[in-house]
């Protein structure tokens, strides 16, 4: 069955780490997200990416990094300059086209930092 | 700047009842889309219906339906005849286009918890 998978679905991280988020797509889509989502918030656009070895910052960079080596694949770095990382973390791809198509989400990552 | 706004927090109705859900967006751009989705306890979100702002026309889906008024900015979302499996927050969001590609980004609204009481 195609879809997104992300791993570990729950992580826990001491303040001062490094934590690497994974998402892995077999739907064949050019485009892949990363998302935040905060309790009581909708999500907000941290990165994106639309080929292989091209990404952009969304709204909410600072802190993170990312990497598109592979169509599949597009893991997400915390970083330890991130100050408030603990969230809920959803993946998305979607088709690029000419007209626009709906992003499909993979079942999250819920971060705490401890 | 792109907003979309989900004034109703938290709605808790009894089951088979009807219930909508309200979204109100601005934009300045003269084509997008907007969509809602569905965020079930486990946390993944699915994906329920998109809309182009060139289409006003409304749409159902068994006991989805949704209505579209581009005069009011508007684009609810009512389930007639709700079930306990329609608990869940759901999401309201609009497009922007940001790059010649033609994908785009998705501005949500902060969600509308709804709970169906058996």
């Amino acid at each position: 069955d195609g879809g997104i998978t992300q791993s570990p679905k729950y992580l826990f991280r001491k303040e001062g780490q490094n934590v690497t988020l994974s998402c892995e797509q077999n739907l064949n889509h050019d485009a892949m997200y990363w998302y935040r989502q905060d309790p009581g918030q909708g999500l907000r656009l941290i990165y994106y990416s639309q080929i292989v070895n091209d990404f952009q910052k969304g709204d909410i960079a600072e802190g993170y990094s990312v990497s598109r080596e592979k169509k599949e694949s597009f893991p997400l770095t915390v970083t330890s300059a991130q100050k408030n990382p603990t969230a809920f973390y959803l993946c998305a791809s979607s088709i690029v086209g000419v007209t626009y198509n709906e992003q499909f989400f993979g079942p999250g990552t819920r971060l705490t930092v401890l | 700047a792109q907003k979309v706004t989900q004034a109703q927090t938290e709605i808790s109705v009894v089951e088979k009842e009807d219930v909508t859900l309200d979204c109100v967006y601005e934009t300045r751009d003269t084509t997008y889309y907007l969509f809602w989705y569905k965020q079930p306890p486990s946390g993944e979100l699915v994906f329920l219906i998109r809309r182009n702002s060139f289409d006003e026309q409304n749409e159902i889906s068994g006991r989805y339906s949704w209505n579209f008024q581009k005069s009011t900015s508007s684009f609810n979302f009512t389930i007639t005849a709700s079930q306990v499996v329609d608990s869940a927050v759901y999401f309201c969001a609009l497009s922007e286009r940001i790059s010649n590609f033609g994908n785009e980004k998705l501005t949500f609204g902060t969600g509308t918890r709804l709970t169906i009481i058996p």
